[in-house]
């Protein structure tokens, strides 16, 4: 079984631009969590979607945002790039009702 | 707001013994917590899952203690080898598939 994929796996972009980040969950998953992760925050959440709702938020701006498709996959945005954007995107994907999160490889996006 | 420790951010230990990781945690009450091991340039892989009412659990050579007065968690790693050297994370459900991490403990096994 495939695991998560997410594209792109690197990213570089200039402070004011905006990315898409893109997300595939495991067959049969259909709930989506994206994260940030840097070296002096950790894993901080983003939002969670399940069957193409945002169920959860985290405490982020509202430059970013996020939406699931009907097959489950996702994608993030972040409009008006700030140089502390720079982090490793993480998308984690888990059956309905399950407790494991299945994580992808991330996209490491660099802003400068 | 959710405050999650992890000891030490880096913990060397000696190949064959057994390593210790803490995680503590402040204001919330999950209804269970999870054990991760990521390794460097990877996405998080994850190790076990205990619920509150759930004292110990374990998976071959990982062992993971839960207590809810403490609100502490130890994972334990015995006979350890140099295969086992990553950055551990510690995760709290918080409500509605909503996780907190902590920031990690980097474990090196020295042969």
């Amino acid at each position: 079984k495939a695991g998560v994929t997410q594209t792109p796996r690197y990213l570089i972009k200039t402070r004011g631009q905006q990315v898409t980040l893109s997300c595939s969950p495991i067959s049969g998953h259909r709930s989506v969590s994206w994260y940030q992760q840097t070296p002096g925050q950790g894993l901080q959440f983003l939002f969670e979607y399940f069957s193409e709702t945002q169920r959860n938020k985290g405490n982020f701006p509202g430059r970013f945002s996020g939406r699931q498709f009907s097959n489950s996959r996702s994608e993030m945005n972040v409009s008006t790039l700030e140089l502390g954007d720079s982090a490793l995107y993480l998308c984690a994907s888990s059956f309905p009702g399950g407790d494991e999160q299945y994580f992808g490889p991330g996209t490491r996006l660099t802003v400068t | 707001s959710q405050k999650i420790e992890q000891n030490s951010e880096a913990l060397n230990i000696q190949e064959g013994k057994t390593a210790t990781l803490t995680c503590n945690y402040t204001n919330y009450s999950p209804a269970y917590l999870q054990w991760y091991r990521q390794d460097p340039g990877r996405g998080p892989v994850f190790l076990l899952l205990i619920r509150e009412n759930e004292k110990e659990k374990r998976k071959e050579r990982l062992k993971v203690t839960f207590d809810t007065t403490l609100k502490q968690s130890l994972f334990h790693i015995t006979a350890s080898q140099p295969a086992d050297s990553a950055t551990y994370l510690c995760a709290l459900e918080v409500g509605g598939n909503q996780f907190y991490f902590g920031t990690g403990t980097s474990l090196t096994v020295i042969p």
